[in-house]
Formats: C-alpha cells, structure tokens, sequence
C-alpha cells in the first residue's frame, strides 16, 4: 500500500541548532510529496512540496527538503532552528495530483533555549 | 497562495444537536475538497471526499448519514454532524486544490465540543 511514514514522533533542539525531520515514502512512480506544519489549534500550512525536477527544494520560513530515490525519502531541513518553530510537522504525498492527500503520523518538533 | 477559510472557527453544543461547518476556497474554484478529522496529538484522518455537483465519497468506517456533506457550488462545501454525540468531539479541517492544480491548501479548522 502507498504510504507515508515519520519514524520520529517527538523532536527537541535547542534554538540554533539545525533540524532535520524524516520522512519515507512507498510509491512505485515519483510521487508528489509535501510537507506541512500545524501550530496548536490551527490548521496546516503548506512549508514546500516536490513534484519533479531539482530534487533540493526550498520552502517558507527557511526550510528546505531534499528527495532522495534511492532512500525513499523527503526529509526536511533547516540549519537554524527558532523558538516560534516548535509546532507539528506533517509528512504527506497523494498517489496522484487531485486525490486525498495520505499523511505521515506527525513529527512534534519542541524547541528549548 | 490560494486561502481556504472555515466557519465556525469552534462551536459547544449540546448531545443530540446538529452543527454545520463551512469550507470555503476563497479566491479559487475547487471541483473537489477534502474533510479530514483530527484527535488531540493524532494526524489526519480521512473522513470523505465532496464533489461539486455530485454525492460524496465517505471513507472506510465513516457513517455518511451521520456526516452529511454538501458541495453546492465550486467554492463551497459543508459538513453537517447531525445528531451530534460527545465522541464527535474533534477538530475538522477541510482541504481544497484548485481545479487542474495539485496542491491542497488547509482551512484553519473547526473544533468541536459535543457536551
């Protein structure tokens, strides 16, 4: 079955440091992969997403996500993290473009002086 | 970016009442949108897929006569909980694309207290 996992349930870095979240994907073509980030009691915003092409893809708020084939993955990066980051980041990638999109469980990120 | 807005942002009412929620695409038209149910620390689930213009598609395990979705026009879509019971208790999020695009933009999200 087509899915999205994020081993990583909970993350802590101290402000400053770098981050890098997982995510692994199972898809037999390339497919459509997002990340999304939802502060407490509101909805997702989208972060950045890959379709096709430079498989380095910069998003909002200095986060950037590499695509990796041959890992099956799409892990999100940032090389310095801020308090205002704390929030949970979402995994997620459609079989195909206008379907329902098949979320990962969740990375909560928590960030500390 | 295209905006997604939902209405109420929350709403408590009483077990056995029935709440409406409201998703709207703001600044595009969206053949299709999404209804998604999240628990407290859990990710989103599923609920059903609205079609302009045509019935609903419910997901697996979801009651679509207890969750009633209407998809009148190509900027809105509700959901109507009727007979609301305090396992209803959640936070609904509606997603859109719009039509030809490939990705989703979120409503903010409606909570729900069922007392």
């Amino acid at each position: 079955a087509q899915s999205v996992t994020q081993p990583d349930i909970h993350i802590t870095v101290s402000e400053g440091a770098s981050l890098e979240l997982r995510c692994n994907y199972s898809y037999g073509a390339t497919p459509y992969l997002f990340w999304y980030v939802q502060s407490p009691g509101q909805g997702l915003q989208l972060l950045l997403k890959y379709f096709s092409g430079d498989t380095l893809v910069q998003g909002i708020k200095g986060f950037e996500a590499e695509f990796k084939r041959s890992q099956s993955s799409f892990n999100l990066r940032k090389p310095s993290v801020h308090w205002s980051d704390a929030a949970e980041y979402f995994c997620a990638g459609p079989p195909s473009g206008n379907t329902p999109l098949v979320f990962g469980k969740g990375t909560r990120l928590s960030v500390i002086a | 970016g295209a905006v997604v807005s939902q209405h109420p942002s929350w709403v408590i009412c009483k077990s056995g009442t029935s709440v409406k929620i409201e998703c709207r695409s703001l600044d595009f038209q969206a053949t299709t949108m999404f209804w998604y149910r999240q628990f407290p620390k859990q990710s989103l689930m599923l609920m059903a897929t609205s079609n302009e213009g045509s019935k609903a598609t419910y997901e697996q395990g979801v009651e679509k006569d207890k969750f009633l979705i209407n998809h009148a026009s190509l900027t809105l879509s509700t959901l109507t909980v009727t007979s609301a019971h305090p396992e209803d208790s959640s936070f609904y999020i509606c997603s859109a694309p719009p039509a030809g695009g490939d990705t989703q933009y979120f409503g903010p999200g409606t909570r729900l207290t069922v007392l």
